[in-house]
Formats: C-alpha cells, sequence, structure tokens
C-alpha cells in the first residue's frame, strides 16, 4: 500500500496522560499537513511541514501540541497533558511539491479519545 | 478569514434520485474550490475540483461549477446509486507559506437506499 499511514488508528488515554501519533506519507510527498476533525464537523488546519520545516502553525495548536518530522519523512504529533477537548479525529495529509497547490492525499486518520 | 457553509445534513434520498449538495463559500481572492468524499472507515478523498470562475469540474457523474458571482460550488449528480452512501466536504484552498491548506466546511452525510 502506498498511501498516507497513520498509527494507531485509535487511541484512548485518560486525561492528564501524553500521546503521540505517527504519520508516514506518500515516500515522494515533501509537504505533510496535520488537520483535526470533531464529531460532526470538517477538518481543520494543524500544521504544515516542508520536508523537515515546520512552516505554518493554526493558533489551534496551542503549547500543548508539538509536532514534528525530523528527516523529511515520517511526523509525529505529541499532545502533552491531554484534556477531553483534545477528543478528535487527527487527519494526516501529504502533496508533491512544487506549485502552491497539489492534491493533497489523505491517511485515515487516528481517533482519540480521552476519558 | 476564509470559510466554507454546506447545506445541512443529513440527507437521505432513495437510489437513482437526483441529488444537489449546496455550498458556498466566503474568500478573499479567487481559491481553488473542491469536493471531498469519506466513504464509512475509509480516509478523505478528492472527488473533484475547480481552480478558476466557471470551471466545472467532474468525476463518477458527480460536478459542480465553481460560480464566482454566487461564491457557490454546488455539488449534483443526476441518478445516485447506494454505493455513493458517505460524507461530502466541500472545502477551499488558502495560502500558507509556501503552500495551500484546505479549509473545510462541516459535511453533509448522504445516505442512499436501494
Amino acid at each position: 500500500d502506498t498511501g498516507v499511514s497513520q498509527d494507531p488508528r485509535h487511541k484512548i488515554t485518560k486525561r492528564g496522560q501524553n500521546v503521540t501519533f505517527r504519520c508516514d506519507p506518500i515516500s515522494e510527498h515533501n509537504r505533510l499537513y496535520w488537520y483535526r476533525q470533531t464529531l460532526g464537523q470538517g477538518p481543520e488546519f494543524l500544521t504544515y511541514f516542508q520536508n523537515e520545516a515546520q512552516l505554518e502553525k493554526s493558533r489551534l495548536l496551542s503549547d500543548r501540541f508539538s509536532a514534528e518530522r525530523p528527516k523529511g519523512s515520517f511526523s509525529t504529533l505529541e499532545i502533552q497533558r491531554t484534556e477531553q477537548g483534545d477528543s478528535a479525529m487527527y487527519l494526516c495529509a501529504s502533496s508533491l511539491g512544487g506549485p502552491p497547490y497539489n492534491e493533497q492525499f489523505f491517511g485515515p486518520g487516528t481517533r482519540l479519545t480521552v476519558l | 478569514g476564509n470559510s466554507v457553509t454546506q447545506m445541512e445534513g443529513p440527507v437521505t434520498l432513495s437510489e437513482e434520485a437526483f441529488l444537489t449538495i449546496n455550498c458556498t463559500y466566503t474568500a478573499t481572492g479567487y481559491p481553488s474550490l473542491f469536493w471531498y468524499v469519506q466513504y464509512p472507515g475509509e480516509g478523505l478523498q478528492l472527488l473533484l475540483k475547480a481552480t478558476k470562475a466557471d470551471d466545472k469540474g467532474s468525476n463518477k457523474g458527480f460536478e459542480a461549477t465553481y460560480r464566482k458571482e454566487t461564491t457557490s460550488f454546488h455539488l449534483e449528480k443526476g441518478s445516485v446509486q447506494v454505493s455513493d452512501s458517505a460524507v461530502y466536504f466541500c472545502a477551499l484552498s488558502e495560502k500558507i507559506q509556501g503552500a495551500q491548506k484546505l479549509v473545510f466546511g462541516q459535511g453533509t452525510r448522504l445516505t442512499i437506499n436501494p
């Protein structure tokens, strides 16, 4: 399968715990995006990487959230001291570089439940 | 900021019915417009897109026309099938550093009954 993969698919945690999600983009894609989707809503942009550089962060990304893409390949999204409001589907997408817009291909998402 | 408003759901139709899902947007400049589909248990997939005014995007029998004068991008299909049951998202592109992010509507859940 050469699509975008995300791990884990589901995560249940207790409030106050830290969680980390992983995204593996399509191999030749140098752009990587994270979005968050809450129940009944459309995805909302969180952050964007071009290769290993994090070039854009939404104000939705509080200090408890950190994302990395250390070698310009896979990316991780960590949430510290989780809160119930963090419960959502976390989506990763990747695209080719070049023109400002190239099609973004989405992974299946990681569903986080904070108890 | 830029935003997308979609027709409230859920929408339930019988097979072979005509489908319209309304989408309007607010944006500065001239964004590209998209429809994404999310089938049960799967990731978002691009269904169609239009990059400038009066462009028509089409795929799998679905169509949408970029209407600048009404700031709309309504999704239509002449005859729906049970397999079209999914959640549909309208989206626009917004410039960020070196790329563009997607701004989505809230989604419309479509159920087609045989």
